[in-house]
């Protein structure tokens, strides 16, 4: 099975844009669709992002997200940060046995 | 609006057993594929379990392949989390999750997630 590794930590002021990385260990990150989910402290997850770039009705479109086969990552960028956008954000993909993979988490801070 | 409530989470003791349920409203619940993803306590996201919209397909994860059953219940539109044999590294808050995909074997991303439910194994 592959794993998905994302930063720690990321952290910027409102109104700038940040962007999360999510890199493939093995296997094309093409292969499979990757999605991401944002966590507010003490909520469930919410998807932001869903099969590499699409986006659920009701998020911003100050959240995208892209795939780039020559890192073999995936990226999820927010603009014009606010501070409602910190929270974790988690990258999820799956393999080819329907089993889920979710990268470690990064915790966006929202100076 | 959908609407996932889980139940069934306390305390037990290692080795012992649980049963969680997931309580679906607000979309035709026989048609889609349902997901359990827990969160330890300060960790991330670990994928549980999912099953098909019609019950025939049933996939999970390593850690818990063997001690946990998933199974559902299309006449009352609920979905259940057996928990066997449990240790102390099963403790975290355990969400459901609904598919995106409609009637579809390929269950790859949840679009809705219930508020989750904590289960702490502990002596």
């Amino acid at each position: 099975n592959f794993m998905l590794t994302q930063p720690h930590s990321v952290s910027a002021s409102p109104g700038e844009t940040v962007t999360i990385s999510c890199t493939r260990s093995s296997g094309s990150i093409a292969s499979t669709f990757v999605q991401w989910y944002q966590q507010r402290p003490g909520t469930s997850p919410r998807t932001v992002i869903f099969e590499d770039s699409r986006r659920p009705s009701g998020v911003p479109d100050r959240f995208s997200g892209s795939v780039d086969r020559s890192s073999n990552s995936a990226s999820l960028t927010i603009s014009e940060l606010k501070t409602e956008d910190e929270a974790d954000y988690s990258c999820q993909s799956y393999d080819n046995t329907n089993h889920w993979v979710f990268g470690g988490g990064t915790r966006l801070t929202v100076l | 609006q959908v609407q996932l409530v889980e139940s069934g989470g306390g305390v037990v003791q290692p080795g012992r057993s649980l049963r969680l349920s997931c309580a679906a409203s607000g979309f035709t619940f026989s048609n889609y594929g349902m997901h359990w993803v827990r969160q330890a306590p300060g960790k991330g996201l670990e994928w549980v379990a999912v099953i098909s919209y019609d019950a025939t397909i049933k996939y999970y994860g390593d850690s818990v392949k063997g001690r946990f059953t998933i199974s559902r219940d299309n006449s009352k539109n609920t979905l259940s989390l057996q928990l066997n044999s449990l240790r102390e590294e099963d403790t975290a808050v355990y969400y459901c999750g609904k598919d995106y995909y409609l009637t579809s074997p390929a269950m790859h991303l949840c679009d809705y997630w219930g508020q989750g439910i904590l289960v702490t194994v502990s002596s």
